[in-house]
């Protein structure tokens, strides 16, 4: 079983929906959570980290956070495409090298 | 604040060489982290440095090393060049207190 799980996609949404990102993980110890996001050929920029379960809402960006489900979802208003990218999901976690990515998931916002 | 820096930002090698990456944490950051990202797959965990000592090492062969200095930059050296090597070499870093990992623009590294 993966660490922390994302649907590969693509994640096709039109301009100005929302787009609903999720990730798992399987570590119930965590207690750390971000939101990267990646453009082809790019390196990761972070968008968004929660600690707390609830909502986080920066912009059009919210990062919901359910540790009892081990969930944690991104989502997008107002998609725009600029917003195409791969987002990656990282987990923070006492070992290892702190922080364990899932392998991303693409988004595609079509105009 | 400047960012975390790679240097270089493309190396052409050939099978066998040997090649050496470059990372400059964010300033008053004590963690360096490397990161494999080959073409279309997801990221692979290399080596984590902190306070100048290896901490962690990810499932690669010991040809990949690497090390960190009293400033801590931090040098990834990738002996016996292989094709397969061919990827996005990416750093990270964070500060002593924290797990949050900002990653420079990466070396692409291509092995003919």
């Amino acid at each position: 079983q993966k660490e922390v799980e994302q649907n590969s996609g693509p994640l096709s949404v039109p301009e100005g929906a929302i787009a609903s990102l999720n990730c798992t993980y399987s570590d119930r110890g965590s207690q750390s959570f971000f939101w990267y996001r990646q453009y082809s050929g790019k390196s990761p920029e972070l968008i968004m980290f929660i600690y707390s379960n609830g909502d986080k809402e920066d912009g059009r960006f919210t990062a919901q956070l359910n540790k009892a489900s081990q969930y944690v979802s991104l989502l997008i208003r107002d998609s725009q495409p600029s917003d195409s990218a791969t987002y990656l999901c990282a987990v923070g976690v006492e070992y290892g090298n702190k922080l364990v990515f899932g392998a991303g998931t693409i988004l595609r916002v079509k105009s | 604040e400047a960012g975390v820096t790679q240097s270089p930002t493309h190396l052409i090698k050939t099978r066998g060489q040997q090649v050496t990456l470059r990372c400059s944490p964010i300033s008053g950051h004590t963690s360096v982290y490397w990161y494999q990202q080959a073409l279309g797959l997801g990221l692979q965990f290399l080596l984590w440095y902190d306070e100048g000592e290896e901490r962690n090492r990810g499932n690669f062969p010991p040809r990949f090393s690497g090390r960190q200095f009293p400033n801590y930059s931090s040098e990834l050296n990738v002996n016996a060049l292989e094709l397969e090597d061919s990827a996005l070499y990416l750093c990270a870093s964070s500060s002593r207190d924290s797990d949050t990992q900002y990653f420079g623009p990466g070396t692409r590294l291509t092995v003919l």
